[in-house]
């Protein structure tokens, strides 16, 4: 199986703040990659596919770099509406292993 | 427009058997995977396993394989989730999502619809 880990696992930040999740996989998912904004009560809602493609209706503020083995989601000039869980997904091979999630708080 | 609408909540006992619905509307249900994707509480996503609508396909996490069964019902665009034998450890939030079968041909190959989740509990 691919094991997918991020860090960190919690991150404090202020609105307005430009933050980076990352994600490292223990092998090449290629570009394989997506990222998923998960709230409270609420199911995951897919930001970014295939590394860097913004799903329909996410905000520009989102993007994701990377390649291989490391990969990173940054936000740029936070809003209210970002402070959730952040999870990456790898869907090269089956199992379509996720990261253990990254909590973005409010400082 | 895409919706996978999911059954109640459940609370079971040890022992009993379940099964769980995610009924899908707006596309080609023969054209996707379902996948089951679990969250146990306060936990992280876990892919639990998915199915082939069109031929019933299907593939499992190693950890469960053995313990759940997923199907689908071509006829009513419709996939299920179950168990003869619930344990405690399988108390989770359950979400079906879908994603493309290799042979359509879309950009986006990740999970881009959800369900609002089937909270499962199970007690004694």
């Amino acid at each position: 199986d691919i094991q997918m880990t991020q860090s960190p696992s919690t991150l404090s930040a202020s609105v307005g703040d430009r933050v980076t999740i990352t994600c490292r996989a223990s092998q090449s998912v290629l570009t394989w990659l997506a990222w998923y904004q998960q709230k409270p009560g609420k199911p995951p809602r897919l930001l970014i596919y295939q590394v860097s493609n913004l799903e329909s209706g996410v905000p520009s503020r989102f993007s994701g770099n990377g390649s291989g083995t490391e990969f990173t989601l940054t936000i740029s000039g936070l809003q209210p509406d970002d402070f959730a869980t952040y999870y990456c997904q790898q869907y090269k091979s089956l199992f379509y292993t996720f990261g253990q999630g990254t909590k973005l708080e409010i400082k | 427009e895409v919706q996978l609408v999911q059954s109640e909540a459940e609370v079971k006992k040890p022992g009993e058997s379940l099964r769980i619905s995610c009924k899908a509307s707006g596309y080609n249900f023969r054209f996707y995977y379902i996948t089951w994707v679990r969250q146990m509480p306060g936990k992280g996503l876990e892919w639990v396993g998915r199915i082939d609508p069109s031929a019933s396909y299907t593939n499992y996490s190693p950890s469960l394989q053995g313990h759940i069964t997923i199907s689908a019902d071509k006829s009513i665009d419709t996939a299920y989730l179950q168990w003869s034998s619930l344990r405690a450890s399988d108390s989770a939030i359950y979400y079906c999502t879908r994603h493309p079968l290799p042979e359509v041909r879309v950009n986006n190959r990740a999970f881009d619809y959800w369900g609002p989740g089937t909270l499962v509990t199970v007690s004694s």
